[in-house]
Order: C-alpha cells, then structure tokens, then sequence
C-alpha cells in the first residue's frame, strides 16, 4: 500500500512560473525525499528532509516538511520545459524501503 | 555509464509464460531493492537485498515471484505463470552505506502479458 498522497494529481504551468506540490503521509518518518520520473531518465532522486528538518533548498527547489501535520510541499521556482515529469514524494518510515506516493504529473508549456 | 542497469528494458509474454529479469547495481552498494509501479502510480516495494541476503519481502510478492542476488552483485527477479496483472514496470535501486538514504534506480523493464 502507498502511504503517500500528492496534490494535485496534475498540475499545468507556463514556464517560467513556479510549481508546488503537496504531499501527506499516514505515518511517523526517518526522512522524506522526492524523486522526478519522466520517460527518458527513470526516476531520479531530487531532495532529502530529515524529520528534524523543516526547509531545504537545492537549486531552484525548495521542500518543507511539518511533521505535525504529516505533510511536506516541493516548490520549483522558474519552471522550464525539461521539468516536465511525475514528481514523487517517498518516506522512509525506518524499515530500507521507500514508500512512495501516487504522484503529481507537472506539464511546463513554453 | 555506472548507474543502475535493467535488462531486458521490455518483455512482451503470455500468461503463464515464466519470465526473469535482471538488474545489475552501481558497483560498490551493497543494497538492492525491487519495486513494481503500474500506471499512474508510485513505485511499491516489493524486496530488498542487503548483499546476497534477502533481508524483506512484500505481501506483493505472491509465491510465483523470486529474487535472488546470489553473489551480492547483479540480482534476477522471476516470475513464474505470469498473470495479465503482473503487467507492470519493475524498477530496481541500489544503495549504499555512504549513499544515505538515497537510491538510484535503473530504467526498469516493462512487463506485458497478454
């Protein structure tokens, strides 16, 4: 079962503005990461936040976590037509496994 | 290119067909894992390796699924009798101590049975 859940399920900017998508989990957590999935690269590892963490930056993405509410949010600023993809959020609840969410499909039209 | 490789990248088969696939790691981690994510949804767990020790399974993985990794390096993942619902994507990641918590994952191969 997933334990995750994105929203929106889909999401279509222009390029150039920002996108943020949300996520909730059911569970207590070690850490949080978001992956991108798009058709050429697979899924690729984007950003950790640990349980203690409540913002990080990397480039022009920004995460926040808040484990009170079970929820964190990705924020890419500036969005271009590469960032076109399925971005997920994946907690690693203590066991090895990544449980992931059903996603968010962000569409960049130039 | 070191990353994460999966071979065959697609099989086409037909039910009750057996079929392996395999997965070769970026060389130094020590961990593997395998997922299988079906259209419009996230990756779920189904097994994890640390070296040649099948440490976890999940309750996706029926009786007609095995993995080994009999060397701790490369891994197969076999299905036996293959079902129209085993059609998927299986995805595989490696890890390692130094890699944290991060998994790269391999392109994965997409299963059809007809």
């Amino acid at each position: 079962s997933q334990q995750g859940e994105e929203d929106p399920q889909a999401l279509s900017i222009q390029e150039g503005e920002n996108a943020t998508m949300n996520c909730s989990y059911k569970t207590s957590i070690n850490n949080l990461q978001w992956y991108r999935q798009n058709s050429g690269r697979g899924l690729v590892h984007l950003i950790l936040i640990r349980s203690n963490e409540r913002e990080k930056h990397s480039g022009r993405l920004r995460v926040t976590l808040d484990t009170s509410k079970k929820s964190s949010s990705l924020l890419i600023t500036a969005s271009r037509a590469a960032d076109t993809a399925s971005y997920f959020c994946a907690t690693f609840p203590g066991a090895q496994k990544l449980v992931f969410g059903q996603g968010t499909r962000l569409t960049i039209n130039p | 290119d070191t990353g994460v490789s999966q071979d065959p990248r697609h099989k086409i088969t037909k039910r009750g067909q057996n079929v392996t696939f395999r997965c070769d790691p970026i060389s130094e981690h020590n961990r593997l894992y395998w997922y299988r994510q079906t259209l419009g949804q996230g990756p779920e767990f189904l097994t994890y390796f640390q070296n040649e020790a099948q440490l976890e399974k999940s309750r996706l993985l029926s009786d007609r699924f095995s993995a080994e990794r009999p060397k701790g390096s490369f891994s197969t993942l076999e299905i036996q009798r293959t079902e129209q619902g085993d059609s998927a994507m299986y995805l595989c990641a490696s890890s390692s101590w130094t890699s944290g918590r991060e998994q790269f994952f391999g392109p994965g191969t997409r299963l059809t049975v007809l």
